[in-house]
């Protein structure tokens, strides 16, 4: 399927922002999500956004995408250590018919909050 | 809240063992996916299911069975479990249709075949 590339650690320290990106290469990605995985668990959709949006926000969340270089980022605003995890990117394409309604995701970005 | 619940969180078994892992979702999704997930490789689609008593194969389907009887239970089969399946197995299940298209995940089953 396409590609979704997302680079693998990022560290930072509690209440700084973390911006987290992602590049995909299906133009026509109808929906970006954003999901979390703590240790030893599923995942978790933290947020998504339809294709036709530059910007989402929820609480601590923003979502940012530009769709012209298919570039899409979550930023965690205050970012506590609770917060460190694996990030996943995910792209859904309804023209991927070889996979049906399964989302394409990234290797996933573990991000560490120290004290 | 959409419940997927994998039955069990760890399993141990033996090279050539035949391997169950089922998975149940309690929100009449169409939709199941299994994935599994490898360090470095993140998640590669194994099998899915839009309906009962269909399936269509993933990314990587070799070694592997399904089976859908009904709609809430998606099971992954291992017909002879080897070393190289050891691995986080992940179920999905999602609304029909393409709108939001939102994946729920259980909480994995750790597989390790030894």
């Amino acid at each position: 399927g396409e590609d979704v590339e997302q680079s693998l650690f990022l560290s930072v320290r509690e209440g700084d922002s973390s911006v987290i990106n992602c590049t995909y290469t299906d133009s026509s990605s109808t929906y970006l999500y954003w999901y979390k995985q703590e240790p030893g668990a599923g995942l978790q959709l933290l947020t998504y956004i339809f294709s036709n949006m530059d910007m989402k926000q929820d609480q601590r969340l923003t979502v940012l995408l530009n769709k012209k270089d298919k570039h899409l980022s979550l930023r965690i605003a205050d970012t506590q250590t609770g917060d460190s995890a694996i990030y996943f990117c995910a792209e859904y394409s309804s023209s991927n018919s070889n996979s049906g309604y399964a989302l394409n995701f990234g290797k996933g970005t573990s991000l560490l909050v120290t004290p | 809240d959409v419940k997927v619940t994998q039955s069990s969180r760890y399993l141990v078994k033996r090279t050539g063992e035949k391997v169950f892992l089922e998975c149940v979702q309690d929100m009449d999704h169409e939709n199941m996916f299994w994935y599994r997930q490898d360090p470095g490789l993140g998640l590669r689609l194994i099998y899915f299911s839009y309906d009962v008593k269909m399936k269509e194969k993933g990314d990587i389907p070799e070694g592997y069975s399904v089976s859908r009887e009904k709609k809430e239970r998606f099971s992954l089969i291992l017909e002879s479990a080897s070393t190289n399946q050891t691995s986080m197995y992940l179920c999905a299940s999602s609304l029909g249709g393409p709108y939001k298209n939102i994946q729920y995940f259980g909480a994995g089953t750790r597989l390790s075949v030894l």
